[in-house]
C-alpha cells in the first residue's frame, strides 16, 4: 500500500540554524500539507500546496517558513532560522484530488537547541 | 473559523468494554467532513474512521463507529470490545468541503487508556 515517508525520522538543530524536512508523498496525490504538534498540544495546519504554489498558509507559516516541491516527487519544508520554539513534530501529508482525505506520513521530530 | 473540541482530556476503559470519546464542532458550512485520528506512542498520524456530512448514516468501521449529530454538531466515537493496542491519543478533526485541499482542523485529542 502506498504510504508517505519523510526524512530524517529525528534531527537536532542549533538555534538559528536552517533546517529543510523532506517528504515524499503518495504519488498520484496533487494536494500536500504540512502540519506540526507541539509535544502534548494538538496538531497545528501550517501549509497547503497545489499546482506548484501555496493554496492556503496559517498564522504560524511566518517568513521563516517556506515549502517547495523541487521535483516529480519530493515536497520540503524549510526553516530558515530556527527557534527554540519550533521544536515539535513535524507531519506532511498528502491528498489525491477525487478524495478528502489526508494521509499522514511518520513525522519529523524536530528539536532545537 | 472552525473549531474542535474535545472536553474529556483522559478517559480509561476496561479491555473488552465499550468507550464513547466526545467531539463536538463549530462552523457555518453545510458541506463538510469529520474524521478521528488515532495517535499511538509512535506518534504516527493513523485515520480511524470518517463521516461525510451530507450522510445521515453513522459511519462504521469493525469496532470503530460513529454518532454524528450535525444539528448538535456533535461527532463522537464509540470503540466496541477495546483491546490493549487501542490505547492512543485519539484526534477528532474537522475539514471544509469548499475546495479539494482545505486543511484539517483538530481538536486537542483524548488520551485513552485501555485496562487489562
Amino acid at each position: 500500500e502506498p504510504e508517505v515517508t519523510q526524512t530524517p525520522s529525528h534531527q537536532v538543530t542549533q538555534m538559528g540554524q536552517e533546517v529543510i524536512l523532506r517528504c515524499v508523498p503518495i504519488s498520484n496525490h496533487l494536494y500536500f500539507y504540512w502540519y506540526r504538534q507541539i509535544l502534548g498540544q494538538k496538531v497545528e495546519f501550517l501549509v497547503s500546496f497545489y499546482n506548484n504554489e501555496i493554496s492556503e498558509k496559517s498564522e504560524i507559516f511566518d517568513d521563516q517558513f517556506s515549502v517547495e516541491r523541487p521535483d516529480g516527487s519530493n515536497f520540503t519544508l524549510k526553516i530558515r532560522s530556527t527557534k527554540l520554539e519550533d521544536s515539535a513534530m513535524y507531519f506532511c501529508a498528502s491528498g489525491e484530488g477525487s478524495s478528502y482525505e489526508q494521509y499522514f506520513g511518520p513525522g519529523t521530530r524536530l528539536t532545537v537547541t | 473559523a472552525q473549531t474542535v473540541t474535545q472536553s474529556q482530556p483522559e478517559m480509561s476503559v476496561q479491555e473488552a468494554e465499550t468507550v464513547t470519546l466526545s467531539c463536538t464542532y463549530d462552523t457555518s458550512e453545510s458541506d463538510y467532513y469529520l474524521f478521528w485520528y488515532k495517535q499511538p506512542p509512535s506518534r504516527q498520524m493513523i485515520l480511524v474512521i470518517r463521516q461525510e456530512a451530507y450522510k445521515q448514516q453513522n459511519a462504521t468501521e469493525n469496532r470503530f463507529s460513529v454518532n454524528f449529530q450535525k444539528a448538535a454538531k456533535s461527532f463522537s466515537l464509540k470503540i466496541s470490545d477495546s483491546q490493549l493496542g487501542d490505547a492512543a491519543m485519539y484526534f477528532c478533526a474537522y475539514r471544509s468541503g469548499q475546495s479539494g485541499n482545505t486543511p484539517l482542523v483538530f481538536g486537542k485529542g483524548t488520551r485513552l487508556s485501555v485496562i487489562a
